[in-house]
């Protein structure tokens, strides 16, 4: 089985960039995708095959991904980007997602 | 604009069977385009995939839940259905259908929160 690790919790300021990681074994030649994820709502993409926004989605968020790692960049954080952030990845039609990242904005 | 909306019991009882509808509106399932995904999310939990329906019928389910998990598409509904059978308070979670599109979901329900429990 195909594992994607992110780290637990990341904190950010105000205005600042944030930076979520997703590591797994040469995700860099999959693509992966993001969602974001408040409590009692249902998942939203953010970004998909790597780096492309769907519409709607404000280009503070950007998307890369190179060797073993997807990296998320919230630039000029907002209170409202606070969220749980799942990486994903797909793979011989099996789907795996990360564990997810807390991001706090404070 | 496709909408997916899942339903089903909220409550069912260890060693039963989960079943849940996804209806989906604005698209169909039939379509060659997509392919239909459930997920789940056990409380203070991530995500986990469940399964995959393509349309040619073909099905793909996480290893994990595999022996005891059944995908089905009803193309008159225009439905997708969910079976987890043999539950324990394990499977309680917010149970999700989802739109796949090559490597992604772009399309979610609203999500449906089971609970296993006597």
């Amino acid at each position: 089985s195909y594992e994607l690790t992110q780290p637990p919790s990341v904190s950010v300021s105000p205005g600042q960039t944030a930076t979520l990681s997703c590591s797994g074994d040469n995700l860099g030649n999959k693509y992966a995708a993001w969602y974001q994820k408040k409590p009692g709502q249902s998942p939203v993409l953010i970004i998909h095959q790597d780096t492309k926004r769907p519409s709607g989605i404000p280009e503070r968020f950007s998307g890369s991904n190179s060797g073993n790692t997807a990296t998320l960049t919230i630039s000029g954080t907002q209170a409202m980007d606070e969220a749980d952030y799942y990486c994903q990845a797909w793979d011989n039609s099996n789907i795996f997602f990360g564990g997810g990242t807390k991001l706090t904005v404070l | 604009q496709v909408q997916l909306q899942e339903s089903g019991p909220g409550l069912v009882k260890p060693s039963g069977t989960l079943s849940l509808s996804c209806t989906v509106s604005g698209g169909s399932v039939s379509t060659t385009t997509y392919y239909w995904v459930w997920i789940r999310q056990p409380p203070g939990r991530g995500l986990e995939w469940i399964g995959s329906i393509y349309d040619s019928e073909s099905t793909y389910y996480n290893p994990s839940l595999k022996s005891r998990v059944t995908i089905s598409r009803d193309t008159p509904g225009n439905q997708v259905s969910v079976k987890l059978s043999s539950v324990t308070a394990a499977d309680t979670a917010v149970y999700f259908c989802a739109r796949g599109y090559g490597s992604y979901l772009d399309k979610w329900g609203r999500g449906t929160l089971v609970t296993v429990s006597s």
